[in-house]
């Protein structure tokens, strides 16, 4: 079963706009992250946050933690058509859980 | 390798037969992961290793599906009389511990 639903499971936004997606999951955590696939590749992770952290940067991604809502949010800001992908969260240590999974377009 | 490699990259076979996908992982990544993608989906957990031991194989949905890592490095998921169904990509994936999964390309898989 997965864990975290993303929502929206599509986004299209056009290059310099912001995009923000959510994450909701069931159980308690000890951390989240998340991923981008760009289409017919693999995964690869952007960013970790721990269960003891709010809010966590990295180049133009935020992302937030908030465990007494069980929701996550992803932030890419000046989006650029390079960003264009799935984006994924994933909750677990060794077993990781992904949800659905986010569609993200940036139109030139 | 610099990274996890997976191979084949594609493969398609008849339902009935018998295919093995291999792994690859990242020099020195104690733990392995298999998961399996359908189209439009997350990935989906299939199986994981620590060294050459299977320390969590809850998600490997039936006795057709198997998976070995003899030698604590590479890994070859087994499937037996494949089915239409299990069509997907499988995903490999290693790490050095509990957090960042580092994952490879893929292999896709097609039964006819």
């Amino acid at each position: 079963s997965q864990q975290g639903e993303e929502d929206p499971q599509a986004l299209s936004i056009q290059e310099g706009e912001n995009a923000t997606m959510n994450c909701s999951y069931k159980t308690s955590i000890n951390n989240l992250q998340w991923y981008r696939q760009n289409s017919g590749r693999g995964l690869v992770h952007l960013i970790l946050i721990r269960s003891n952290e709010r809010e966590k940067h990295s180049g133009r991604l935020r992302v937030t933690l908030d465990t007494s809502k069980k929701s996550s949010s992803l932030l890419i800001t000046a989006s650029r058509a390079a960003d264009t992908a799935s984006y994924f969260c994933a909750t677990g240590d060794y077993k990781l859980s992904f949800g659905a999974g986010t569609t993200v377009t940036v139109r030139a | 390798g610099a990274g996890v490699s997976q191979t084949p990259s594609n493969k398609v076979t008849e339902k009935g037969k018998y295919v093995e996908l291999r792994c690859d992982p990242i020099s020195g990544h104690t733990a392995l992961y298999w998961y399996r993608q359908s189209l439009g989906q997350g990935p989906e957990f299939l199986i994981y290793f620590q060294g050459t031991g299977a320390a969590d194989d809850s998600g490997l949905p039936n006795d057709r599906f198997f998976a070995v890592r003899p030698e604590g490095s590479v890994s070859t998921l087994k499937i037996q009389r494949t089915e239409r169904g299990d069509s997907a990509v499988y995903l490999c994936a290693s790490s050095e511990g509990p957090g960042e999964l580092f994952f490879g390309e893929g292999s896709r898989l097609t039964v006819l």
